[in-house]
């Protein structure tokens, strides 16, 4: 399969505290982008990062790229209750029409 | 979601009945996709158009067909329903995957019986 694959799979926290995720995958590829998931709604893109960049910021959330281990990860920083959704990273592979996405992590932020 | 609307939100049918779900976007984007979600499987890629008349396969397109007769329809047709094909179907758009990352519809929840 060329879907990526998140770690954990479910990630529970408090509020204020910082969520990490972590994206495994398995190809060569021009980006990659995260994605957020409200229980019963479609996927809200969050970011996308080139394969020449490593890191990138956008507002609470930081997402670095390490195209030698074939991983990303997914940083948010300062985390609230509405952060509580499904997160899910898509690569976008050399040659390909479409992105594939991963299973996602289901994020729980407890006020 | 802006731009992009699916229909029906909801629907059950009966085994071997034919379905169609509909995604109809504004934003005049050339590329439309059909994924289904299931648990333990994320999203999977049913079919993709990169033009009118324009479509293409992906992973999990048996069973399925689909139609571009307007840049701004998509059309996916189930030809006879089956259990199996229970699940949650998202319309997608984009335009330049390599800048821009996907618009998705809201979701299709579609249950055979």
């Amino acid at each position: 399969s060329q879907q990526g694959e998140e770690d954990p799979q479910a990630l529970s926290i408090q509020e204020g505290e910082n969520a990490t995720m972590n994206c495994s995958y398995k190809t060569s590829i021009n980006n990659l982008q995260w994605y957020r998931q409200n229980s019963g709604r479609g996927l809200v893109h969050l970011i996308l990062i080139r394969s020449n960049e490593r890191e990138k910021h956008s507002g609470r959330l930081r997402v670095t790229l390490d195209t030698s281990k074939k991983s990303s990860s997914l940083l948010i920083t300062a985390s609230r209750a509405a952060d509580t959704a499904s997160y899910f990273c898509a690569t976008d592979d050399i040659g390909a029409n479409n992105l594939f996405f991963g299973t996602g992590t289901r994020l729980t932020v407890i006020p | 979601d802006a731009g992009i609307t699916q229909s029906p939100r909801h629907k059950v049918t009966e085994t071997g009945t034919p379905v169609t779900l509909r995604c109809h976007q504004t934003e005049n984007h050339r590329y439309m996709y059909w994924y289904r979600q299931d648990p333990g499987h994320g999203l999977r890629l049913i079919h993709y158009s990169y033009g009118v008349k324009d479509t293409d396969k992906g992973e999990v397109s048996d069973g399925y067909s689909v139609s571009r007769s307007k840049t701004e329809d998509f059309l996916l047709t189930l030809e006879s329903a089956t259990s199996s094909q229970t699940s949650v179907y998202f319309c997608a758009i984009s335009e330049l995957k390599e800048n821009y990352g996907y618009t998705f519809g809201s979701g299709t929840r579609l249950t055979v019986v």
